[in-house]
């Protein structure tokens, strides 16, 4: 049982490339989000689905993209990447039930543009 | 927004001790999580408390809450090295999908 899964690990990009960032869940869950994590920092909600073809933004959605196309995948895309966007990218997926929300993470893709 | 504030930012304690670190909210919720990071990876879901719960536990976890504080508490009893993570709070802020994050309590148990 895979979970949540991302890819890629590891990225460098210049100042204005583009890329995707995949994240893939198998539990069959209705919910899933993009973070940042910022050293020191907690947690910043990017954009978060709470169902196939639905997307909303969080609360750092500048400069970033995403889509549900399959409820089992959720990508985060980033259209012309700076160096503010340097981070560690997590996704989540979850089920709710009632108020209850308990969110499943990936491990992770660090992110440097230089 | 950061809702929940956990302190202190950091902790270190010799192995065997228990560790204890804090989480402030500022609104009303239905529950409160903790989760742990360790270095390098994504977070782990520890501990659910729920609003009408003044107490949990888990293992050598054990969370309280105080809703009236608009605070909780995580207690590690006998503290491993295989606990030295970070720990995080999260509350629901009365929401079915977000969650709101605190920034942390970085935990190092010492051999």
């Amino acid at each position: 049982n895979a979970g949540v899964t991302q890819t890629p690990k590891f990225r460098v990009l210049k100042t204005g490339q583009s890329m995707t960032l995949l994240c893939a869940q198998d539990m069959n869950h209705e919910y899933m989000y993009w973070y940042r994590q910022d050293p020191g920092m907690g947690l910043r909600l990017i954009h978060y689905s709470v169902g196939e073809g639905t997307t909303a933004k969080g609360e750092v959605p500048d400069g970033y993209n995403v889509s549900r196309l399959k409820k089992q995948n959720f990508l985060l895309g980033l259209e012309s990447a700076a160096p503010s966007q340097t981070s560690v990218y997590f996704c989540a997926s979850s089920y709710s039930m009632g108020r209850t929300n308990i969110q499943y993470f990936g491990a992770g893709t660090r992110l440097s543009v230089l | 927004s950061q809702q929940g504030e956990e302190d202190p930012q950091a902790l270190s304690i010799q192995e065997g001790e228990n560790a204890t670190m804090n989480c402030s909210y500022k609104t009303s919720i239905n529950n409160l999580q903790w989760y742990r990071q360790n270095s390098g990876r994504g977070l782990v879901h520890l501990i659910l408390i729920r609003s009408n719960e003044r107490e949990k536990h888990s293992g050598r976890l054990r969370v309280t809450l105080d809703t009236s504080k608009k605070s909780s508490s995580l207690l590690i009893t006998a503290s491993r090295a295989a606990d030295t993570a970070s720990y995080f709070c999260a509350t629901d802020a009365n929401s079915n999908y977000q969650l709101i994050w605190g920034a942390g309590t970085k935990l190092i148990i010492k051999p």
